[in-house]
């Protein structure tokens, strides 16, 4: 069974630019994750959805970060305009259902801002 | 305010010994939680979870220990080998709750 799928694995972009990044959870797997990780420090949540609908998106910057799950299954995350404290990691993660199952992660996008 | 901390940021083991990874935790609703494990330019891998009414699960070489009244979980590794050199993970998460909470990691070495 394939495991999460992102795309691309890198990217690199000017200041101002736009960029998107797109997740194929684990069939199956109504709940996903964004996760943004910084060097030396552990993932941060950006936004869960459960099935279509955003959960949780607290934490994401909504005046330059949007994401979508048409369908249920596929996500994009855009960041527009993007900046130089945006370069980290973005991960995406799926699970089966809610808090008390494990999260299976994908292999992450890492972007770089310049 | 880092709800799951790991204080050690390395460890280094010899091959065949015992590798002991720590993990604190503040927020008393949290009621599962999860050991990853990563390599360098790849994501988390799951490796073992616990939920809050156990305070032991094993698989294979790994062991996760919960003392839910200290707040602390630790991950032993058993023998520990070289493949297992990687940067571990500690993540939390309460039923009630809308997230895992990751620490930041510790990186164990194991020399061959």
């Amino acid at each position: 069974e394939a495991g999460v799928v992102q795309s691309p694995r890198y990217k690199i972009i000017e200041k101002k630019q736009p960029v998107a990044f797109w997740c194929n959870p684990i069939s199956g797997h109504n709940t996903l994750y964004w996760y943004l990780q910084n060097l030396g420090q552990g993932p941060e949540l950006l936004i869960r959805y459960e099935n279509e609908e955003a959960v949780d998106d607290s934490q994401l910057p909504k005046d330059r970060f949007s994401a979508e799950r048409l369908k249920g299954v596929d996500s994009t995350l855009k960041i527009q305009p993007a900046e130089l404290g945006d370069s980290a990691v973005y991960l995406c993660a799926s699970s089966q259902g809610g808090l008390n199952t494990e999260a299976f992660f994908g292999q992450g996008t890492r972007l770089t801002v310049v | 305010d880092q709800q799951v901390k790991q204080n050690s940021p390395s460890l280094s083991v010899q091959e065949g010994r015992i590798s002991i990874l720590n993990c604190d935790y503040t927020n008393s609703m949290f009621d599962y939680f999860l050991w990853y494990k990563k390599y360098p330019a790849e994501g988390p891998t799951f490796l073992i979870s616990i939920s809050s009414i156990k305070d032991k699960n094993e698989d294979g070489r790994f062991t996760v220990f919960l003392n839910k009244s200290a707040k602390h979980l630790s991950l032993h590794i058993v023998p520990s080998q070289p493949g297992d050199s990687a940067v571990y993970f500690c993540a939390a998460s309460a039923r009630t709750g809308n997230q895992f909470y990751f620490g930041t990691g510790t990186s164990l070495t194991v020399i061959p």
